[in-house]
């Protein structure tokens, strides 16, 4: 069973639309959850991350954690055009010596005007 | 703003060449990693360093090494390219593991 999955979609809306995208784990040891954001030929930026379980907002962006089911989500509210592009979950455990992320493959969104 | 650079954008090299991949940032972040991206694969560790001079393998480290003489600068060295090794590789710099900021990439073609 791979750590991360990530449906890799691709996943078309309409703009205006609310956005759901998801990663399940299988290592519950993970306490570190991000999101990043990659736009076509880019390197990924940094969204948002959250530690342990709960939710946060970030303007059109909610990231929440479950971590009893192992599963994490990203929402985005009132989605744009420019909100197209592949979305990777990450995560990590809190471990000192730990350098590690581990990453989902990716979920591509597609907003259409 | 965290700044991350990375030498080249694209890289065209023969088979059997030494390639050098360097990246620099500009925040004085202690971290700093190099992946590959590559289609259905996703991203994939090679090798990072927590300090100068310090490096660890990552998932990958085959037929790679790197370098780090400078805090600033982390260097991805190929040390004889093969066509396997063509990929997108990406360079991450972090002041905290879980807050990686990415240089835009160098898209490396070994024919």
């Amino acid at each position: 069973q791979k750590e991360v999955e990530q449906d890799p979609g691709p996943l078309s809306v309409p703009e205006g639309a609310i956005v759901s995208l998801n990663c399940t784990y299988s290592n519950s040891a993970f306490q570190y959850f991000m999101w990043y954001r990659q736009y076509s030929r880019k390197g990924p930026e940094l969204l948002m991350y959250t530690y342990s379980s709960g939710n946060k907002e970030d303007g059109r962006f909610t990231a929440q954690v479950d971590k009893s089911s192992k599963y994490i989500s990203l929402f985005i509210r009132d989605s744009q055009p420019s909100d197209s592009a592949t979305y990777l979950c990450a995560m990590k455990d809190s471990g000192a010596g730990s350098y590690q992320l581990t990453f989902g493959k990716g979920t591509k969104l597609s907003v259409i005007p | 703003d965290v700044k991350v650079t990375q030498s080249s954008r694209y890289l065209v090299k023969r088979t059997g060449e030494k390639v050098f991949l360097e990246c620099v940032q500009d925040m004085d972040h202690e971290n700093m990693f190099w992946y590959r991206q590559d289609p259905g694969l996703g991203l994939r560790l090679i090798y990072f360093s927590y300090d100068v001079k310090m490096k660890e393998k990552g998932d990958i480290p085959e037929g790679y090494s790197v370098s780090r003489e400078k805090k600033e600068r982390f260097s991805l060295i190929l040390e004889s390219a093969s066509t396997n090794q063509t990929s997108m590789y990406l360079c991450a710099s972090s002041p905290q593991v879980h807050e990686q900021y990415f240089g835009p990439g160098t898209r490396l073609t070994v024919t």
